[in-house]
């Protein structure tokens, strides 16, 4: 089954603890994608990646790290969390075809992040 | 940069009324691809239509239709007989295609759909 998995999908830690949240798809897609969800702001994307060990800042990269170090794997890492990272995060990957996000995002099911 | 605007936050409506849900973007890429997404109370999101730039038919699919308008840079969603498993929040994006923001994919901040019984 085609799919893109997430893990945890629920968190609680304390400021400062580092986690990593994982994300895998099988579908061989070469662009893979982290947003967060907040209340009244919508989804904003954090980071993206156009392919293994290619990568780069959305809109809100501030206090988030990436890797890609194979194509299915696509982990958001947060060295130092923060407060006011508690949020909704989704994960998404979408084939890549010519230049430009143009093919349908597959998303995760959330990862619900609380950062005491 | 991106921008896309859902303006309306939450609409309410009873079943069986039309609702259309705005959406306006902004963009200086000449070919660029618009999308709807839904997420329904359960939390996960579903693709539901996507369009590029040079593509400006409408698109009907049973009760969804999408109307997109280059010249005011719109792309509007109707439900048509609304239906209470229609509530859901709404989301627009924009992604982009020649220009500077290639790999970015810009969301609005949704619409929140409720359809009342």
């Amino acid at each position: 089954e085609a799919q893109v998995t997430q893990n945890p999908r629920y968190l609680i830690t304390v400021t400062g603890k580092k986690l990593t949240v994982t994300c895998s798809q099988n579908m061989n897609h070469e662009y893979m994608s982290w947003y967060r969800q907040d209340p009244g702001l919508g989804l904003r994307q954090i980071y993206y990646s156009m392919n293994v060990e290619v990568t780069d800042k959305g809109d809100v990269p501030e206090g988030y790290k990436v890797s890609r170090k194979e194509k299915r794997n696509f982990p958001l890492i947060l060295e130092s969390p923060s407060p006011n990272q508690t949020s909704l995060y989704f994960c998404a990957s979408s084939f890549l075809t010519g230049t430009g996000v143009k093919n349908i995002q597959y998303f995760g099911a959330g990862t619900r992040l609380s950062v005491l | 940069a991106q921008k896309v605007t859902q303006a309306q936050t939450e609409i309410s409506v009873v079943e069986k009324e039309d609702v259309t849900l705005d959406c306006v973007y902004e963009t200086r890429d000449t070919t660029y691809y618009l999308f709807w997404y839904k997420q329904p109370p359960s939390g996960e999101l579903v693709f539901l239509i996507r369009r590029n730039s040079f593509d400006e038919q409408n698109e009907i699919s049973g009760r969804y239709s999408w109307n997109f308008q280059k010249s005011t840079s719109s792309f509007n969603f109707t439900i048509t007989a609304s239906q209470v498993v229609d509530s859901a929040v709404y989301f627009c994006a924009l992604g982009g295609g020649s220009g500077g923001s290639n790999y970015k994919l810009t969301f609005g901040k949704g619409t929140l759909l409720t359809v009342n019984p």
